[in-house]
């Protein structure tokens, strides 16, 4: 089955500074990768996600880029602000399984200083 | 609006007494799921089920069963809660794109 590894756990910036979160993935079935951001006390919500069929996708101040190759995919938040302060997910599935493998990156806890 | 719901918010009970969550969602999804998790961290596939009649266990066994007798609905059973199923349990729906969307979860306490 699949298993998606998340680096770092934490992190700070400073307010309009850049933040990078990185996953790598092991499955290389996989071809569909989603990023959620999850604020204190609050469900967990879809930001951006990504196909295998693409290797970079970019919404304002958001971005995802995908290495098939390397089985790694990154988030890419610009411009910090405080409240992108939250915790971030990243998955991996393969969309054409039958089979429920979309599995969860442990989390990142993004903490932006104002 | 379509959206997915859970029932209750919070939930304090005994240990050893039966209960069941509530979840039904209105997004005409096929799939739905059932997350564990602890606040902020990671989240613990317990159960999913890609239809009616159609259940599955997924990584974390946590003594729960599940039914799915209708499309929108998708309730959670433990059938005797121990202080260790104290958390938080969230419920997910999606189409076969695998966009999942969450609702709002329940805090679960046990004493």
């Amino acid at each position: 089955g699949e298993n998606v590894e998340q680096h770092p756990s934490t992190l700070s910036v400073q307010e309009g500074d850049s933040a990078v979160i990185k996953c790598t993935y092991s499955d290389s079935a996989s071809n569909y990768f989603p990023w959620y951001k999850q604020e204190l006390g609050k469900r967990p919500q879809l930001i951006i996600d990504i196909r295998s069929n693409v290797g970079e996708k970019k919404d304002q101040r958001i971005a995802v880029t995908l290495n098939k190759t390397a089985k790694h995919f990154s988030l890419h938040i610009t411009e910090t602000q405080p409240e992108d302060s939250a915790v971030y997910f990243c998955a991996a599935s393969s969309r054409t399984s039958n089979n429920n493998d979309m599995r969860f990156g442990a989390g990142t806890r993004l903490t932006v200083k104002p | 609006e379509a959206d997915i719901y859970q029932t209750p918010r919070y939930l304090v009970i005994g240990t050893g007494k039966k209960i069941t969550l509530e979840c039904s969602q209105t997004m005409g999804h096929d799939k739905m799921y059932w997350y564990q998790q602890d606040p902020g961290m990671e989240l613990h596939l317990i159960h999913y089920s890609y239809g009616v009649n159609s259940t599955e266990k997924g990584d974390l066994s946590s003594e729960s069963t599940v039914s799915r007798i209708r499309t929108e609905h998708f309730p959670l059973t433990l059938e005797s809660a121990r202080p260790s199923h104290t958390s938080q349990y969230l419920c997910a729906s999606s189409v076969l794109d695998g966009k999942l969307f969450f609702g709002s979860g329940t805090q679960l306490s046990v004493l």
